[in-house]
């Protein structure tokens, strides 16, 4: 199947700071990404849909100007947590399409976020 | 819009017996259904889909049923093996619209 690459897989930052997550579709043009953020033993929620060339579709009650999302190629789509507080915590994963909709969604390895 | 539930959020079951997941869903026009397997801190894995115009598909130990009447659809494990043991996610997908997933469930496969 398609591969998906996410990195970094952990990060650990202060407090304040920002962090980027990059989602990678290696073997195919992913025109449309998808990240979503999971607490433990939730499911997954979606955060945005990430479009190439355009800009992000973020669901209700995820702050655009918190989450910042560029999708700058039919390849890559970064995800920027800006101003880093712990309670954002979390484990973000990232997936896309290998085709035209209704088809399989290939998961990046998701990225382990620890704010302290 | 979409919204899909599932049952049980936990199950546990001796090793080579079943496991049966059940998901509902609310939007008809849903027409792709994936289950997910999630072992702990990793990715997502598809581990067998289903569409609407397909009432039941099978691999190896694994097989989906669909009923598009009710609204629902399983996840079937036979002979499970502790190997099974992860979270397993359903989804549905309205068409031109974005996958909803239901809430997980945990399944222990104990030896």
């Amino acid at each position: 199947g398609a591969v998906v690459s996410q990195h970094p897989s952990r990060v650990i930052c202060k407090s304040g700071t920002s962090v980027k997550i990059e989602c990678r579709s290696l073997d195919f043009q992913a025109t449309t990404m998808f990240w979503y953020r999971q607490f433990p033993k939730q499911s997954l929620m979606l955060m945005a849909t990430s479009n190439e060339g355009s800009k992000a579709t973020y669901e209700q009650g995820v702050e655009k100007d918190k989450f910042l999302i560029n999708h700058a190629s039919l390849t890559l789509s970064t995800l920027t947590v800006t101003s880093a507080h712990p309670e954002d915590s979390s484990f973000y994963i990232c997936s896309a399409r290998s085709g035209p909709r209704n088809t399989e969604a290939f998961f990046g390895q998701g990225t382990r976020l620890t704010v302290v | 819009g979409e919204n899909v539930e599932q049952h049980p959020s936990t199950l546990s079951v001796q090793e080579g017996d079943s496991a049966v997941i059940k998901c509902t869903y609310s939007d008809s026009a849903s027409n792709y259904f994936p289950w997910y397997k999630q072992e702990l801190g990793k990715r997502p894995q598809l581990i067998i889909d289903i569409r609407s115009n397909v009432g039941e598909k099978k691999d190896q130990r694994i097989a989906v049923t669909l009923n598009k009447t009710a609204k629902h659809f399983s996840l079937h494990i036979t002979e499970t093996q502790p190997e099974d043991s992860a979270v397993y996610f359903c989804a549905a997908l309205p068409y031109g619209q974005n996958f909803v997933f239901g809430p997980g469930t945990r399944l222990s496969v104990l030896p």
